[in-house]
């Protein structure tokens, strides 16, 4: 079975110092893993995925994520917080099988204070 | 401009009534989801489709019913069955075939916050 786990579930970092959010997933396949961002009351934008190329991801708006297959993590980065990056973060795992079931973290709130 | 459109963004519900949330698509993407989100939790699923005229249950069905007569559309009603509606809805969207990169991932809309009268 597989499964996302959150490891913080709010993470408050000053203006322009680095984020790290932390996730760790559980699967018995090679995993596709993503990382969506959500603004209060908005939908889901996708940040990153990682589909077994290159482990080191970028993604948009200065983030990435480097999976590390030994660890079973895929930790999210960012060099410079912005006020603009507060927000909910999900880390999700796909499921293999016909449909891409996507399954979800419980999500971390990154506060960004001035 | 290309994208996933929900309506309403907000919805009320008074008790034993079905409500009706829209979710329409123009990427031309072959399957469409149905989450459900509460406070402090991740999505859950509650139905998808892959092709028109074919949909299956996720992890929370009881309650709710879909239907796919469109490849556009992907109406999502809430019956009076489900007795904690209370959450902010999610239609996603996917294309199936295409390369590697694009084939897993699912693209959102903005959202329908259902409350209870």
């Amino acid at each position: 079975a597989q499964s996302v786990t959150q490891l913080d579930s709010h993470v408050s970092v000053s203006e322009g110092t680095p984020v790290l959010l932390r996730c760790n997933y559980s699967s018995s396949y090679s995993p596709s893993l993503f990382w969506y961002v959500q603004h209060p009351n908005k939908g889901l934008q996708l940040l990153l995925k990682y589909t077994s190329a290159a482990t080191l991801v970028k993604g948009i708006n200065g983030f990435e994520a480097e999976f590390k297959k030994s660890e079973t993590s895929f930790h999210l980065t960012k060099p410079s917080a912005h006020m603009s990056d507060a927000a909910e973060y999900f880390c999700v795992v796909s499921s293999p099988g016909g449909y891409n079931k996507l399954i979800f973290g419980a999500g971390t709130r990154l506060a960004v204070h001035p | 401009d290309g994208g996933i459109t929900q309506s309403p963004k907000y919805l009320f519900r008074k008790e034993g009534q079905n409500v009706t949330l829209s979710c329409e698509q123009n990427l031309n993407h072959d399957a469409m989801y149905w989450y459900r989100q509460d406070p402090g939790q991740g999505l859950r699923l509650i139905y998808y489709s892959q092709i028109v005229n074919d949909f299956q249950k996720g992890d929370i069905a009881e309650g709710y019913s879909v239907s796919r007569e469109k490849k556009e559309s992907f109406p999502l009603t809430v019956t009076s069955a489900q007795k904690n509606p209370t959450a902010f809805y999610l239609c996603a969207s996917m294309k199936m075939i295409g390369t590697p990169d694009n084939q897993e991932t699912q693209y959102f809309g903005p959202g329908t916050r259902l409350l209870v009268l």
